[in-house]
């Protein structure tokens, strides 16, 4: 049991490149999230999704986007990048549903470098 | 919009002693579910305790537990006999309740309490 998984761990970009980074969970979990954390500011929601084919935005979606085409596996996308978008990104999921006291279990966490 | 506030940006303490932890937190709803979470310089981010703010009692994990304070919107972690491996980033989380999309909505975390271990 995996658990939650991310591509890749590192990644270095120019600005104006793409990427998209994966999330892949093994646990059937319905919920899953995109976070990032910057320096001296905790983590913040990018974007999450409530079900496969489902997503919606967080509190900082812009210049992202997501898909959740199978349940296990979640994409965020960066289409063109920015240095401002440099940060450490994780994933994370919980099974959902009515019972909130459901624990997040996060991912590794990418660090992302955008020159 | 919900807001987690942590007042200290570093902590720290010696071995074998004890150390707590401030969070408080704004919300307008009377249900809802909080969290302390470990990040080690591993980045893992790691799940401490939780609490609901249903229960009065508070949370205990071990040498972990909690101060919660719901009239005050306070939710402090006291870490008894501090070990060396407790070294790490400290995050509070709040968690909406369910019937407002809670869960689905994702937390809403502190910037971080960075703890330092003296040995």
């Amino acid at each position: 049991n995996a658990g939650v998984t991310q591509t890749p761990k590192f990644r270095v970009l120019k600005t104006g490149q793409s990427m998209t980074l994966l999330c892949a969970q093994d646990m059937n979990h319905e919920y899953m999230y995109w976070y990032r954390q910057d320096p001296g500011m905790g983590l913040r929601l990018i974007h999450y999704s409530v079900g496969e084919g489902t997503t919606a935005k967080g509190e900082v979606p812009d210049g992202y986007n997501v898909s959740r085409l199978k349940k296990q596996n979640f994409l965020l996308g960066l289409e063109s990048a920015a240095p401002s978008q440099t940060s450490v990104y994780f994933c994370a999921s919980t099974p959902g549903g009515w019972d909130s006291n459901n624990e997040q279990f996060f991912g590794p966490g990418t660090r992302l470098t955008v020159l | 919009a919900q807001t987690v506030t942590q007042s200290q940006p570093e902590m720290s303490v010696q071995e074998a002693e004890t150390v707590t932890l401030s969070c408080t937190y704004d919300t307008s709803e009377s249900d809802y579910y909080l969290f302390w979470y470990k990040q080690p310089p591993s980045r893992q981010m790691i799940l401490v305790i939780r609490q609901e703010a249903y229960k009065q009692q508070n949370a205990t994990e071990n040498r972990f537990s909690v101060n919660f304070q719901k009239a005050a919107k306070s939710f402090s972690l006291k870490i008894s006999d501090s070990q060396l491996g407790d070294a790490a980033m400290y995050f509070c989380a709040y968690r909406p309740p369910t019937y407002s999309g809670g869960g689905a909505d994702g937390l809403t975390f502190g910037k971080g309490t960075h703890l330092i271990i003296q040995p």
